[in-house]
């Protein structure tokens, strides 16, 4: 099955801005990225989704690549609380995988 | 807003038995309901797929007559696991989201089912 591929595991100082990579060379046209985080034992939190453009919300920023074969999840100010499996997914009509997921430490 | 729940968080129950899980969308209507499974350690695996008032759409592997899902409203989805047994024991969370399959997935907190 065509997943997305993410670092297992990443560290990143309190404060600092958080650069989480994920590759998603097969996605189709018409599919999206989407970023979810999932804190030990919780259903997993909506991030932000995107299909071309860069976004950016109140959580995180999204950059994807013009050939939208990778992206990169930002988050600007990391704090502890961000502790969490992060999830890059390609969400189409027919498809919906979830990868293994990147999981962040925020050191103290 | 969008927020979803799951009721129970938590069950025990014996094998041979069945139980039902419920989730509701609390502040939007779902028009498409999806269930997922989690295993220690491992990520989100997708079952199922219903639309509201509609059949559900099963993915590969997952038995519809063990899991049997019911949306019958835009708020409430429901997971039967039918006969459950040991190997069923997981995490199962559901999502709903107001639109299609690409649309934005809200998730419940997840109910942990333990099958003695």
């Amino acid at each position: 099955d065509a997943k997305t591929t993410q670092p297992p595991s990443m560290d990143c100082a309190e404060g600092r801005a958080a650069n989480l990579p994920c590759n998603h060379s097969t996605i189709s046209g018409n599919e999206y990225v989407y970023w979810y985080r999932q804190i030990h034992s919780q259903g997993p939190q909506y991030i932000i989704h995107g299909l071309k453009n860069n976004e950016t919300n109140e959580m995180a920023s999204l950059i994807i690549t013009e050939d939208r074969k990778s992206s990169t999840l930002i988050l600007p100010h990391a704090t502890l609380r961000d502790t969490a499996v992060y999830y890059c997914i390609e969400v189409g009509d027919d498809k919906i995988i979830f990868g293994k997921g990147t999981r962040l430490h925020i050191l103290p | 807003g969008a927020v979803v729940s799951q009721h129970p968080s938590w069950v025990i129950c014996k094998s041979g038995t069945s139980v039902k899980i419920e989730c509701r969308s609390l502040d939007f209507q779902a028009t498409t309901m999806f269930w997922y499974r989690q295993f220690p350690k491992q990520s989100l695996m997708l079952m199922a797929t219903s639309n509201e008032g509609s059949k559900a759409t099963y993915e590969q592997g997952v038995e519809k007559d063990k899991f049997l899902i019911n949306h019958a409203s835009l708020t409430l989805s429901t997971l039967t696991v039918t006969s459950a047994h040991p190997e069923d024991s997981s995490f199962y969370i559901c999502s709903a989201s107001s639109g299609g399959q690409t649309d934005t997935q809200y998730f419940g907190p997840g109910t942990r089912l333990t099958v003695l």
